[in-house]
């Protein structure tokens, strides 16, 4: 899997779009970017996923870069309980491992 | 509501205890994993298991070994606890296929002295 770079850590204030950068400069033609996150004390829940294509769901949008390299995950209206560790993970489409990073630490501001 | 569950959320045991953890799914899939998460290391993953009585090694899989009797439930056993095996341990659980998003446990976190 490719590696990915994401900052260590962002603050964003409440109300505002949180916009998370990841840069994947190696990632393969096959290789498509999660997004999971983890709020404090529980499990990592899934977000997002896309391929080439900027994708958009309930939670989220992805924006992939026309080259693939780095994509951002934009929360629109970020709320307090958006506040938690964020993975961007590339993975082969047939490969069930995820291999997570370290993340990027969101705090909300109110 | 999709589940994963795991026996507990706090254990404390003594160095050189056999020590089991155990994680049930009740989606019917046949991917589990488990996974450890120490501060500023992130997660890894220690084994997996694509069906009932298969096994793969993860990451870092020394000190640890696995069980899959039945398909919802995976078990981490430590056979002989340590102390730098005092960790978040966090199991999850996907079906087989292109968009596999895994769903996770709440985590158990152990402490071994």
């Amino acid at each position: 899997d490719a590696k990915t770079t994401q900052p260590t850590s962002m603050d964003c204030a409440e109300g505002r779009a949180a916009n998370l950068p990841c840069n994947h400069s190696t990632i393969s033609g096959n290789e498509y970017v999660y997004w999971y996150r983890q709020i404090h004390s529980q499990g990592p829940q899934y977000i997002i996923h896309g391929l080439k294509n900027n994708e958009t769901n309930e939670m989220a949008s992805l924006i992939i870069t026309e080259d693939r390299k780095s994509s951002t995950l934009i929360l629109p209206h970020a709320t307090l309980r958006d506040t938690a560790v964020y993975y961007c993970i590339v993975r082969l489409n047939r490969d069930d491992k995820i291999i997570f990073g370290k993340g990027t630490r969101l705090h909300i501001l109110p | 509501d999709v589940k994963v569950t795991q026996s507990s959320r706090y254990l404390v045991k003594r160095t050189g205890e056999k020590v089991f953890l155990e994680c049930v799914q009740d989606m019917d899939h046949e991917n589990m994993f488990w996974y450890r998460q120490d501060p500023g290391l992130g997660l890894r993953l220690i084994y997996f298991s694509y069906d009932v009585k298969m096994k793969e090694k993860g990451d870092i899989p020394e000190g640890y070994s696995v069980s899959r009797e039945k398909k919802e439930r995976f078990s981490l056993i430590l056979e002989s606890a340590s102390t730098n095996q005092t960790s978040m341990y966090l199991c999850a659980s996907s079906s087989p296929g292109v968009f596999n998003e895994q769903y996770f446990g709440p985590g158990t976190r152990l402490t071994v002295t």
